[in-house]
């Protein structure tokens, strides 16, 4: 089982819509990140959170530690948030270990 | 100007050749991460850099090795490479310290024939 799952894996919406992707973990972590793959393969930094909630622009991001449990929201979505959205976890202590979910590939049609 | 560049962006190779992928970054960033994605996979760590003295394996080394030749500087080696290989392959660098983000390069598509 991975460790860093991710729901749905491909999600369609019409431009407007509120988007929800989730993030469940099941190890201990110091810190979530959010990343943003873009169809030509770059990956861009959206959020790095521990704790509560961050917002950037039409971006949310969510995380619940008791509940091992993230999610990111897109309000307003626009055809220009289609991408893949990835859900890392970082387990922290002294050896370096950043683990990946699969992503979820979004689609915003006009 | 990308703050960490990858070259080169794409390349195909014959089975068994030498190949090395190169990452150069102006962030001032002491870590440096190599990474590998896969159809259907999440990204995998190959080999991590905390600074210019130390490397470390990640959890899918075997076949590959790496060279630290300066703080801006981490290059990814196949020795000989395997159509297993085939893959995108993204370096990535962060600050010090706990909980720091990832900044990627866009990317290095390559195909082992």
């Amino acid at each position: 089982k991975n460790e860093v799952e991710q729901s749905p894996q491909n999600l369609t919406a019409q431009e407007g819509e509120f988007i929800t992707i989730n993030c469940s973990y099941s190890v201990g972590i110091s810190a979530l990140h959010w990343l943003q793959q873009h169809p030509g393969g770059g990956i861009v930094s959206l959020f790095m959170l521990s704790s509560g909630k961050k917002k950037h622009g039409r971006l949310i991001a969510t995380i619940n530690i008791q509940e091992k449990h993230s999610s990111l929201h897109i309000t307003a979505s626009h055809p220009r948030d289609s991408a893949v959205y990835i859900c890392a976890v970082d387990s922290g202590g002294s050896n370096y270990k950043l683990t990946f979910g699969k992503g979820t590939l979004l689609t915003v049609n006009p | 100007d990308a703050d960490v560049t990858q070259t080169p962006r794409n390349r195909i190779k014959k089975t068994g050749k030498r190949i090395m992928l190169e990452c150069s970054q102006t962030k001032g960033h002491d870590r440096m991460y190599w990474y590998r994605q896969d159809p259907g996979l999440g990204l995998r760590l190959i080999y991590y850099s905390f600074d210019v003295k130390d490397i470390n394996k990640g959890e899918i080394s075997d076949g590959y090795s790496v060279s630290r030749q300066a703080q801006a500087k981490f290059s990814l080696s196949l020795e000989s490479a395997i159509p297993n290989q085939t893959a995108l392959y993204f370096c990535a660098t962060s600050g010090q310290g706990a909980n720091q983000p990832q900044h990627f390069g866009d990317g290095t598509r390559l195909s082992i024939l």
